[in-house]
C-alpha cells in the first residue's frame, strides 16, 4: 500500500537555525507530493507541492525536492522564525485516487528566539 | 470567499447520543474528504466523496455515516458516539480531474465523548 514516513519530533530550533524534516514515501505509482503546515487551532493549509521527479516546491522560505531515487521529499529552511512554530505533514496523492491523500503523522516545531 | 467551513467548532457528547458535523465549500469543488485527527497518528480518511449524490468509505469508516445531498454540503454523521470517537474532525474539499490539486481544508470541530 501507500505510505508517507515522517521525521519523528518535536523539533524545537532556535530563530535563524537550518531546517530540516525528512519525509519518505512508498507508493504503487507516481504519486504528486505536498507539504502541509497546521498552526495552532487551525485546519491544515498547503506549504507547497511537487508533481514529478526532481520538481522543486517552494514558498515562505521553505523548499522541498522530489527524489524518485529515494523515494524523498525533505522540508527545508534556511532560517526558521518563531512564526513557522506549528505542525508540518508530508502528503502524496496518486493519479488513480480520486484525490484521496495519504499523509505522515506530522512532526511539530517549536522555534524559540 | 470563505473556503471550507465546519458547523459546529466544539462539541462535547454522551456515549450513545448522536450528531451530524456539518462542512459547506464555496469553491465549487467535486471531491470533498472527512478525516479525523488523533495526537501522534497524522490524519485518518473517515469517508469522501468524487460528486453530489456520491459517498465512499475511507481507511476509518465504522460508526459514522454521511451524505452529498449538494454539491457544497459535506454531512458526517455519529449515530451512536463512542468514547473512541473523541477526536478533531477536518473537513476537505478538491478540485477534481487532476491529482495534483491540493486539498483546501476547514478550522476542524473538537469533538469531545464522555
Amino acid at each position: 500500500g501507500n505510505s508517507v514516513t515522517q521525521m519523528e519530533g518535536p523539533v524545537t530550533l532556535s530563530e535563524e537555525a537550518f531546517l530540516t524534516i525528512n519525509c519518505t514515501y512508498t507508493a504503487t505509482g507516481y504519486p504528486s507530493l505536498f507539504w502541509y503546515v497546521q498552526y495552532p487551532g487551525e485546519g491544515l493549509q498547503l506549504l507547497l507541492k511537487a508533481t514529478k521527479a526532481d520538481d522543486k516546491g517552494s514558498n515562505k522560505g521553505f523548499e522541498a525536492t522530489y527524489r524518485k531515487e529515494t523515494t524523498s521529499f525533505h522540508l527545508e529552511k534556511g532560517s526558521v522564525q518563531v512564526s513557522d512554530s506549528a505542525v508540518y505533514f508530508c502528503a502524496l496523492i496518486l493519479n488513480t485516487n480520486a484525490g484521496k491523500s495519504t499523509f505522515g503523522d506530522g512532526t511539530t516545531l517549536t522555534v524559540k528566539p | 470567499n470563505a473556503g471550507v467551513t465546519q458547523t459546529p467548532k466544539f462539541r462535547v457528547l454522551k456515549t450513545g447520543q448522536s450528531m451530524t458535523l456539518l462542512c459547506a465549500q464555496d469553491m465549487n469543488h467535486e471531491y470533498m474528504y472527512w478525516y479525523r485527527q488523533d495526537p501522534g497518528m497524522g490524519l485518518r480518511l473517515i469517508h469522501y466523496s468524487v460528486g453530489e449524490g456520491t459517498t465512499a468509505k475511507g481507511e476509518v469508516p465504522d460508526g459514522y455515516n454521511v451524505s452529498r445531498l449538494k454539491k457544497q454540503n459535506f454531512l458526517l454523521g455519529l449515530e451512536s458516539a463512542a468514547p473512541s470517537q473523541t477526536s478533531v474532525y477536518f473537513c476537505a474539499s478538491a478540485r477534481e480531474g487532476s491529482y495534483y490539486n491540493e486539498q483546501f481544508f476547514g478550522p476542524g470541530t473538537r469533538l469531545t465523548v464522555l
